[in-house]
Order: C-alpha cells, then structure tokens, then sequence
C-alpha cells in the first residue's frame, strides 16, 4: 500500500521570499509523484508530475519539485513567491501499474504582503 | 475544453434524504473516481471506476454509492446522508496507464455538501 505524508499543514511566508513544502511517500513498488494545487473555491489544479528520468521536474507558477528516492522524498519549492501563490497544496503518489491517486493531508500556503 | 463537470456545486440537505451528485467527463477517460475533502484529512478516495460496470471500494465507502452506466457518467449516491457526511466532494477521471504520458488525473470543480 502507498502513503504520503505532508509535513506542514500550514506555512506562511512572506512575499519574495523562498518556499518548501515537505512531502515524504512510502511505497513498495515504483511509484510516480505528482503535486496538485487548489485555490480557493476551487477544484484541484496539476502543478507537476515525476514519471522517471531527470528528479528535478520544473512546473507551472515557478514550482519545481525534486524527487529524492534514497529518502523517498518529493518536496516542493519555488524561490520567490507571489500573494497569488496562497492557495493549498496537495502531494499525491501512484503506483507506476495502478490508477488510484493517494493524497497527503494537504499543506495551506499563506503569502503575506 | 476538456472537462470534468459535477453538479450541483452547492447542496445543503437533512438527514436521511437521498440525494446523487452527478459527474460528466467529456475526454472518454476509463478511469474516474469519487474523494472527499475534509480539513487536515486531505482528499481520500470513496469509490472508483476501472470501465463500465467496473466498480471498487476506495478508502472511506460506507454510507456512499456509484454506478458506471456509461463510460462518461460516475454519479456519486448518497441513500440516507448523515452529518458526518457533510464534506467537499471531488470527481476525477484519468486515462489508462500505459497510454504516452497520460498520468495526470482531472477534477471537478467539487461539491460543497452540508448534511443537517
């Protein structure tokens, strides 16, 4: 069974300032990544996906995700980010072979004027 | 536009009431699937749907019902809902693995469901 986990259920950060959102999975097969976005009174959004090759897999807005698999690991990060960033974050995990998308508890990112 | 649509987006309901949330997708995916939102629980999955006919039990299925008539149609029911019901629901759908890169699942807009 896959799991994820998201460390931060609340980060609140200044405008222009650098952001990670943590995200670590847990799973016994090969798995792909993905982080999804949603803003407020809204549906869920892709922001980027790892399938395979490079880990450093670039999204929209800014974001870039690096996949570490030795610490099985997916955390988000964007250097500079902007009011219109607040929204919540998703990190989500399935297996390679399956379908079903497993979701971690969710990070509320909060940019501050 | 390539779309997942549910409806109604709002509902406000009493206990013991039937009721169904519809969910259309127009991109002929296989796969689609009912979550539900809940604070600091993230999104977990209720049903889910390989094809036509082809239904399974996610994480948290009691108290809920699908069926898969069509390959466009997941409507989500709800026999007798109950306060603990009261969530943010989401239908998704994706293609079947193993088609290009398709792996990105999309998702409705989301029904804000309130059970009294």
């Amino acid at each position: 069974a896959q799991s994820v986990t998201q460390l931060d259920s609340q980060v609140p950060v200044f405008e222009e300032a650098p952001v990670e959102l943590r995200c670590n999975y847990s799973s016994s097969v090969s798995v792909y990544l993905f982080w999804y976005v949603q803003y407020p009174n809204q549906g869920l959004q892709l922001l980027l996906k790892y399938l395979s090759g490079s880990t450093l897999v670039k999204g929209i807005n800014g974001f870039e995700a690096e996949f570490n698999k030795s610490q099985t690991s997916f955390h988000l990060r964007k250097p500079s980010v902007h009011i219109s960033d607040t929204a919540e974050y998703f990190c989500a995990v399935t297996e390679t072979s399956g379908s079903r998308l497993t979701f971690g508890e969710g990070t509320q990112l909060t940019v501050n004027p | 536009e390539a779309q997942v649509t549910q409806n109604p987006r709002y509902l406000i309901t009493v206990t013991g009431k039937k009721l169904t949330v519809t969910c259309s997708q127009n991109m002929n995916h296989e796969y689609m699937s009912w979550y539900r939102q809940d604070p600091g629980l993230g999104l977990r999955q209720i049903y889910y749907s390989m094809n036509v006919e082809v239904t399974d039990k996610g994480d948290v299925p009691e108290g809920y019902k699908v069926s898969r008539k069509e390959k466009r149609n997941f409507p989500l029911i709800l026999e007798s809902p109950s306060p603990n019901q009261t969530s943010l629901y989401f239908c998704a759908s994706s293609p079947p693995r193993g088609v290009g890169d398709n792996t990105e699942a999309f998702f409705g807009q989301g029904t804000r469901l309130t059970v009294v």
